[in-house]
């Protein structure tokens, strides 16, 4: 089993620009969730889907924040317009349906910089 | 307002010995509780979890304790080795009923030294 595949694994862009994030869940796992990490929050979640469905966004920051899943194994995150605030390292993770315990199984992230 | 907290940001213990790392909750309402190991540029990798009706939980050298009335819980490794020497997060999910975020604590830096 390949994990959770996020790309790309390095992404530096200017301010103002739009960035997609992309990950395919361990398949077979039918929630998805997008999470970031910075020095001052630690890793906080983002959004979190079920069975393709958003469920909670609670965690989007602003609006030029926005995730996707069209199908059960892919889903972006995109940010646009970006800014130097938004660098940080986000992770993607994926649950297995009726799993205890809530185990999550990540990705080994996006690190981006905006410049 | 952080509802996990890990208020040692690193711990160093010598190989052989054991390693204990604390986490403090404040959100009665959490059900799950996790603890993940991660190395400098990968993911979060899940090491061991407890159900909120249990006070104990071993997997090999990894222990979790729960202590509900005071909302901490504790990772015990025993004994520690070299390959244990990363960042640890506590982290703790709520009565969602199926899938739902986890909260972190911000980590404790765990330093094997030999």
């Amino acid at each position: 089993d390949a994990g959770v595949i996020q790309s790309p694994r390095h992404e530096v862009t200017e301010m103002g620009q739009e960035v997609t994030l992309r990950c395919k869940p361990i398949s077979g796992h039918n929630s998805l969730f997008w999470y970031r990490q910075t020095m001052m929050r630690g890793l906080e979640l983002l959004i979190y889907f079920n069975n393709n469905v958003p469920i909670d966004d609670s965690g989007m920051p602003e609006d030029r924040f926005s995730a996707k899943m069209p199908n059960a194994s892919f889903s972006t995150l995109k940010i646009q317009p970006s800014e130097p605030r938004d660098s940080a390292v986000y992770f993607c993770a994926s649950r297995e349906q009726g799993a205890r315990g809530n185990e999550q199984f990540f990705g080994p992230g996006t690190r981006l910089t905006v410049l | 307002d952080q509802q996990v907290k890990q208020n040692s940001p690193s711990l160093s213990v010598q190989e052989g010995r054991i390693s204990i790392l604390n986490c403090d909750y404040t959100n009665s309402m959490f059900d799950y509780f996790l603890w993940y190991k991660k190395y400098p540029a990968e993911g979060p990798t899940f090491l061991i979890s407890i159900s909120s009706i249990k006070d104990k939980n071993e997997d090999g050298r990894f222990t979790v304790f729960l202590n509900k009335s005071a909302k901490h819980l504790s990772l015990h490794i025993v004994p520690s080795q070299p390959g244990d020497s990363a960042v640890y997060f506590c982290a703790a999910s709520g009565a969602g009923g199926g899938a739902d975020g986890l909260t972190f604590g911000k980590g404790t830096h765990l330093i094997i030294q030999p």
